[in-house]
């Protein structure tokens, strides 16, 4: 099992760019959360995907939007993008997304690098 | 002030040592906490998971939740080495609430 894949590893943009960034949940998963992690800080959740539905967002600009697939493979995409969005992207997956389970697996997550 | 703090430290300590990190936090509806260890350059992983006050043991690691001064600790015994990572608190509401907040992270040491 390949637990939770992330791709690509360190990307960097130019200020004002666009970019995308992906996400394969762990075999069994449907439900996909994004988290932001500048450097020195803990993730801050972005918004949470299941039945190809955002379902739960925090406190982002309308920039951040994403999408889930039938898969449950999930896309984040920033618009516009600003310095303050370098940061590591990350992905967690679990088993619904209610009840008493948790993001209990990350994957490797994304450094995004805005120049 | 942030709804969950924790101390950034680095902590340095001595191979064997006993540790002590903790949260505080302000959200008096948060029911589910976590302890997540994360290595340089990796993705936060899950070490233990608790709901409601009290204490759960896995190993070398014991996970205290105080609701009642809204404190949560984790307690590694006999650290080692590999030890050595920034350790993430996180909670969240119940099921009605499924985004995690976490803490800013405790950077530990262990030294051999």
């Amino acid at each position: 099992d390949a637990g939770v894949t992330q791709s690509p590893t360190h990307l960097i943009k130019t200020r004002g760019q666009q970019v995308t960034l992906r996400c394969s949940p762990k075999s069994g998963h449907d439900t996909v959360s994004w988290y932001q992690q500048a450097l020195g800080q803990g993730p801050q959740f972005i918004f949470q995907y299941y039945e190809e539905e955002e379902r739960q967002r925090g406190n982002f600009p309308d920039r951040f939007s994403g999408h889930q697939f039938p898969n449950y493979s999930s896309e984040l995409n920033v618009n516009a993008l600003l310095l303050g969005d370098s940061a590591l992207y990350l992905c967690a997956s679990r088993s619904g997304p209610q009840g008493g389970s948790t993001e209990a697996f990350f994957g490797q997550g994304t450094r995004l690098t805005v120049v | 002030q942030k709804e969950v703090e924790q101390d950034p430290g680095p902590l340095s300590v001595p191979e064997g040592a006993i540790v002590s990190l903790n949260c505080t936090y302000s959200n008096s509806a948060f029911q589910y906490f976590m302890w997540y260890r994360q290595y340089s350059r990796k993705g936060p992983e899950l070490l233990m998971y608790t709901y409601s006050s009290g204490n759960k043991e896995d190993g070398r690691f014991t996970a205290q939740v105080d609701k009642s001064s809204k404190y949560i600790s984790l307690f590694i015994r006999d650290s080692q080495p590999s030890d050595s990572a920034t350790y993430l608190c996180a909670m969240r509401v119940g099921n009605a609430g499924n985004m995690l907040t976490f803490g800013g992270g405790t950077r530990l040491m262990v030294k051999p």
